[in-house]
């Protein structure tokens, strides 16, 4: 079971949008930046987002992340056959003084 | 343009203590600014953080696995390492080392961004 929850499939068609929500505490989430991080299948994750809503150089602005409260959002608009894979969202946790991350999240795009 | 690589046994028998290392290229693992750190993926699952080590040796291990662990460095070789004890099958995952920039000091906002990883290496505990 992980500390951060994420749905476990979300799908969308070519060319729209999706988002993906995070939901944690305040020991995590609440009071910490949220990283995303996007793996494709059979590779490595990458990081996509860091700073609850920052991009690394070479990450398109069709991604973005958002974050209120205990819960974070990852979007991804204009969606590409590309884009599939599973992402995760990941976090410092104050209580359990370690990082955390989320079960993932497997995205489709049909 | 920071590379990792893990390299190791694939196969490690019930009991034994599996050990990893991970040499990077493309920078130097003493640079300060950065943790180097290891995180593991058992088939089909989600990611695990396994612990983290600076390059003056002090460490930061997941408390669930922290009487298993051992992650120590070698900068002479730009590597760091991983040795976990006493494994079962439940250890059986894919292994990845990457680079940590994590800042958490009390009372304020902490973060801790994993910005670059190695390619990741299958363990597998069996007899």
């Amino acid at each position: 079971q992980s500390v951060l929850t994420q749905p476990p499939s979300v799908s969308a068609a070519p060319g729209q949008k999706v988002t993906i929500s995070c939901s944690g505490s305040s020991s995590n989430i609440g009071n910490n930046y949220v990283s995303w991080y996007q793996q494709l299948p059979g590779t490595a994750p990458k990081l996509l987002i860091y700073d609850n809503n920052k991009r690394p150089s070479g990450i398109p602005d069709r991604f973005s992340g958002s974050k209120s409260g205990t819960s974070a959002t990852l979007g991804i608009t204009g969606l590409q056959t590309g884009d599939e894979a599973d992402y995760y969202c990941g976090t410092w946790d104050s209580s359990l003084s370690g990082v955390v991350f989320g079960g993932g999240t497997k995205l489709t795009v049909l | 343009q920071v590379q990792l690589q893990e390299s190791g046994p694939g196969l490690v028998k019930p009991s034994q203590t599996l050990s990893l290392t991970c040499t990077v290229s493309g920078g130097s693992i003493s640079s300060g600014d950065y943790y180097w750190s290891w995180i593991r993926q058992p088939p089909g699952k989600g990611l695990e953080w396994i612990g983290y080590i600076y390059y003056s040796g002090s460490t930061y291990y997941n408390p669930s696995l922290k009487s298993r662990v051992t992650i120590s460095v070698d900068t002479s070789k730009n590597q760091f390492s991983l040795k976990l004890s006493s494994v079962t099958a439940a250890d059986t995952a894919v292994y990845y080392c990457a680079r940590l920039y994590i800042v958490v000091v009390p009372a304020a906002i902490g973060e801790a961004i994993f910005d670059y990883w190695g390619q990741g290496t299958l363990v597998t505990v069996s007899s």
